[in-house]
């Protein structure tokens, strides 16, 4: 099994839309979560950590559930600059992550 | 703080030839990582370092080197090029579980 599993979509949504990806993880050790964003060409950059009790930034929303091994984002409201890969990392003990393919998601007008 | 710094930006390589991409970081931080993202796929890692002096393999080790004398750099050296290790390379520094990635080197392998 892959240590980390992601649809790779892309998923293809309207403006204004709600979109939620959901990621799973093999390491039942992993301590810490977190999802990056990718934009095209470009390098990967923190979007949010991932807390046991959930937590919100503004349109985006992350759950963990650790007795299922999943990890999910909520975006709201998509904007087209939302349109970028989404990666979930779980890390153990190593700060060292493995990194999966990453959701893709495209906003269109 | 310029964060994560990358050199060279582009790259175009023969096959058999040498050489070292660069990655320095000034925030201090103890752990460092190479990865190579092909077209459609993840981030796979190569080596990474847990601090100065200390290296080990991640998952696609093979064809590359790494040192890492100082806390603030850690350069990977491509031994002899090959089409295979055609690719975006990515360094990243890690605090507190918090990848930090350069802006990476596309490299090209003819």
């Amino acid at each position: 099994r892959k240590e980390v599993e992601q649809d790779p979509g892309p998923f293809n949504v309207p403006e204004g839309a709600t979109v939620a990806f959901n990621c799973t993880y093999s390491n039942s050790a992993s301590q810490s979560f977190f999802w990056y964003r990718q934009d095209c060409r470009k390098e990967p950059k923190l979007l949010m950590s991932v807390y046991s009790s959930g937590n919100e930034d503004g349109r985006f929303t992350a759950q963990l559930n650790r007795a299922s091994q999943y990890i999910s984002l909520l975006i709201r409201d998509s904007k087209l600059s939302d349109s970028a890969t989404y990666l979930c990392v779980p890390q153990g003990g190593s700060y060292i992550p493995t990194f999966g393919r990453g959701t893709s998601l495209i906003v269109h007008p | 703080n310029a964060g994560v710094t990358q050199t060279p930006k582009f790259q175009v390589l023969k096959t058999g030839q040498s050489m070292t991409l660069q990655c320095a970081q000034d925030m201090n931080h103890e752990y460092m990582s190479w990865y190579r993202q092909d077209p459609g796929m993840g981030l796979r890692l190569i080596h990474y370092s847990v601090g100065a002096g200390i290296t080990d393999q991640g998952e696609v080790p093979n064809g590359y080197n790494v040192s890492r004398s100082t806390t603030e750099d850690f350069p990977l050296r491509l031994l002899s090029a090959a089409p295979s290790q055609t690719s975006v390379y990515f360094c990243a520094s890690t605090q507190t579980g918090t990848q930090y990635f350069g802006p990476g080197t596309r490299l090209t392998v003819l």
